[in-house]
């Protein structure tokens, strides 16, 4: 079954750090997307990309990065990593802008 | 995206029907409304979405006002499950992201 999966699932980080989580979806959708969702906070999303080599700002982008090399990934790259970047990273695909998005299961990243 | 406007949190008992409320006073003709829900400690799922008429589906469904102003999910039977935040989201024509407000947070009692 086609799927979307998310590595690592946790991880514990130090402050100025670079770190990259992963995202591989295997439905060749040509959308991918990252969201942060903080405790008690909804969903705010972070950067995304409508194929490969195209690559869009969202509404916290600042200290993030993202690259898409091939249609299967979209990695998300935490350029110095702050405590603010504490959160749960959602990854998420679809295929046209109608269509359901799926989403990964997330990988709660701690920044200390 | 046009703003929507959910209840916080609601409570149902279980195995009884659950009327989600969902307020778009703005929506434009064009907009597609749709509901994500998103379980304990998981990514968002896709339930349901519609344009005009009414939709169902395995999971649930969704009565849209005739003049689509407002809409509602039906969850016929909840169960312990059905316990999460449901997500009311109007999607324009244009290819832009999923925007997530704060949802409802519904909760089933046994």
């Amino acid at each position: 079954d086609a799927e979307i999966t998310q590595s690592p699932r946790h991880k514990i980080t130090e402050t100025g750090r670079q770190v990259t989580l992963a995202c591989h979806q295997t439905w060749n959708h040509n959308n991918m997307f990252w969201y942060r969702q903080d405790l008690g906070h909804g969903l705010r999303l972070i950067h995304y990309s409508y194929g490969v080599q195209d690559t869009n700002k969202g509404e916290v982008s600042d200290g993030y990065s993202v690259s898409r090399s091939n249609t299967e990934d979209l990695p998300l790259t935490l350029e110095s990593a702050a405590s603010s970047q504490t959160s749960v990273y959602f990854c998420a695909s679809r295929r046209d802008y109608l269509s359901e998005a799926f989403f990964g299961q997330g990988t709660r990243l701690t920044v200390v | 995206d046009a703003k929507t406007t959910q209840p916080n949190s609601m409570e149902s008992n279980e195995e009884e029907p659950v009327h989600l409320p969902c307020n778009h006073s703005t929506i434009s003709g064009t907009d597609y409304i749709h509901w994500y829900r998103q379980l304990p400690s998981q990514g968002p799922e896709y339930v349901i979405h519609g344009l005009t008429s009414n939709v169902n589906n395995r999971m649930a469904s969704l009565a849209i006002a005739e003049d689509r102003k407002s809409s509602t999910l039906i969850l016929h039977r909840a169960t312990l499950r059905d316990a999460a935040v449901y997500y009311c989201i109007l999607r324009d024509e244009g290819n832009t992201p999923l925007v997530f407000g704060k949802g409802t947070r519904l909760s089933v009692i046994a």
